[in-house]
């Protein structure tokens, strides 16, 4: 069985502070997928990365940044100089091979909200 | 860029009533999904769709859920006969290589509003 579990449910920042949200995962597998995506207000789901079990180099992408542990099973995702347009629920997500699928567990989200 | 769409965007109906979501995924993609978000919760499978039969579905879908491709380019959900606690956000996805390579990116479409009264 998979797990995702985003312990923070909300997090509340200034714009400019460096936020980090947490994503800790379950599986069995050995080859997996994990996921983080962005939900604006607007509601629709916007893809930020996939990362696969077998590399483990942490990735940068402008202000967003992943750090890949699996000694701890986390997939921990910062946002640096945060802006109010980060303000949105980001959901991690795992995608494991059991049974030759890769159907994605979301977890239930966190809420981040960027004040100015 | 290509994109999934989704229409309605919002669709409101009685307890009871079918409704159909429809989905255009993006033209060369070969595999289908639909997902179901109830408000303030997670984002939760439903159903997958590959050469015209569904390949997988969670516990959630039922049998008042049906997936249909019925032409080449929409995908459609129907929910038979409504009821309160299907209100939620539906996503539909594609993705263009079959769900076990790695390179698997689902594209998700904005989703619908479903509120059932």
């Amino acid at each position: 069985a998979q797990k995702v579990t985003q312990a923070q449910t909300e997090i509340s920042v200034v714009e400019k502070e460096d936020v980090t949200l947490d994503c800790v995962y379950e599986t069995r597998d050995t080859t997996y997928y994990l996921f983080w995506y962005k939900q604006p207000p607007s509601g629709e789901l916007v893809f930020l990365i996939r990362r696969n079990s077998f590399d483990e180099q942490n990735e940068i992408s402008g202000r967003y940044s992943w750090n890949f542990q699996k000694s701890t099973s986390s997939f921990n995702f910062t946002i640096t100089a945060s802006q109010v347009v980060d303000s949105a629920v980001y959901f991690c997500a795992l995608s494991g091979s059991s049974g030759g699928s890769y159907i994605p567990t979301f977890g239930r989200g966190t809420s981040l909200i960027v004040h100015p | 860029e290509p994109e999934v769409t989704q229409t309605p965007s919002h669709q409101v109906t009685q307890m009871g009533q079918e409704v159909i979501l429809r989905c255009v995924p993006i033209s060369n993609h070969l595999y289908f999904y639909w997902y179901r978000q109830i408000l303030g919760q997670k984002v939760e499978f439903l159903v997958s769709f590959y050469n015209n039969e569904i390949s997988e579905k969670s516990e959630i879908f039922d049998d008042q859920f049906s997936v249909e491709r019925p032409d080449g380019s929409n995908f459609t959900l129907k929910i038979r006969s409504t009821k309160l606690e299907d209100s939620a956000m539906y996503f539909c996805a594609s993705s263009e290589l079959l769900r076990t390579t790695i390179n698997n990116e689902q594209f998700f479409g904005p989703g619908t509003r479903l509120t059932v009264l």
